[in-house]
């Protein structure tokens, strides 16, 4: 089992409609959770993080952790085309050292 | 100019040559990473330092070779490159452990190609 699991897509939404991506870690104790969105031939940027149970809103984002069942979520509200890239989870281990990336889950959005 | 960089962008070497990748940050951040990102793997940790004169492994260290003499600098050297360590390679640094300080910010990579 891989540390940090994303399905890989790609997920294809409409414009205006919520995109849902989803992550699943291993170390129960983790406790920093990151989503980084990256477009084709750049590098990863942060879009937001997430460190207590429930929801958290940034705009037109919310990431959702629920650490009994050891998921994070993140919506996009109203998908703009340039929306579509791909979508890191990133999840920080016990020790707080080292930040285990997921594959990426590959979003589109059609206009 | 402030921010992360990294050099060269683009690097074709052959296999058996020594190759090192370089990076740079302004921020005074204490942390700086390695990661190699191939189709399939997403970002894979190579090797990390919590500062000057400290590194650790990440999950793919074999091959690789760090330093950091400076808090800004963390070059990464490829011993003797072979075709497997073709790949994109980010450098990125955060300010350390707590809260937002967690973020990592990313420099714009090295797209190496080992023929």
């Amino acid at each position: 089992q891989k540390e940090v699991e994303q399905n890989s897509g790609p997920l294809s939404v409409p414009e205006g409609a919520i995109a849902s991506l989803n992550c699943t870690y291993s170390d129960r104790g983790s406790q920093s959770f990151f989503w980084y969105r990256q477009y084709s031939g750049k590098s990863p940027e942060l879009i937001m993080f997430i460190y207590s149970n429930g929801d958290k809103e940034d705009g037109r984002f919310t990431a959702q952790l629920n650490k009994a069942s050891q998921y994070v979520s993140l919506l996009i509200r109203d998908s703009q085309p340039s929306d579509s890239a791909t979508y890191l989870c990133a999840v920080l281990n016990t020790g707080g050292f080292k930040t285990i990336f997921g594959a990426g889950t590959r979003l589109f959005v059609k206009a | 100019d402030a921010g992360i960089t990294q050099s060269p962008r683009y690097k074709i070497t052959e296999t058996g040559r020594q190759v090192t990748l370089m990076c740079h940050q302004t921020w005074s951040h204490s942390y700086m990473f390695w990661y190699r990102q191939d189709l399939g793997h997403g970002l894979r940790l190579i090797y990390y330092s919590a500062a000057a004169d400290i590194t650790d492994k990440g999950e793919v260290p074999d091959g690789y070779v760090v330093s950091r003499s400076k808090t800004e600098n963390f070059p990464l050297t490829l011993e003797s490159a072979t075709r497997s360590q073709t790949s994109v390679y980010f450098c990125a640094s955060s300010g350390g452990r707590g809260t937002s300080t967690d973020t990592q910010y990313f420099g714009p990579g090295t797209r190496l190609t080992v023929l």
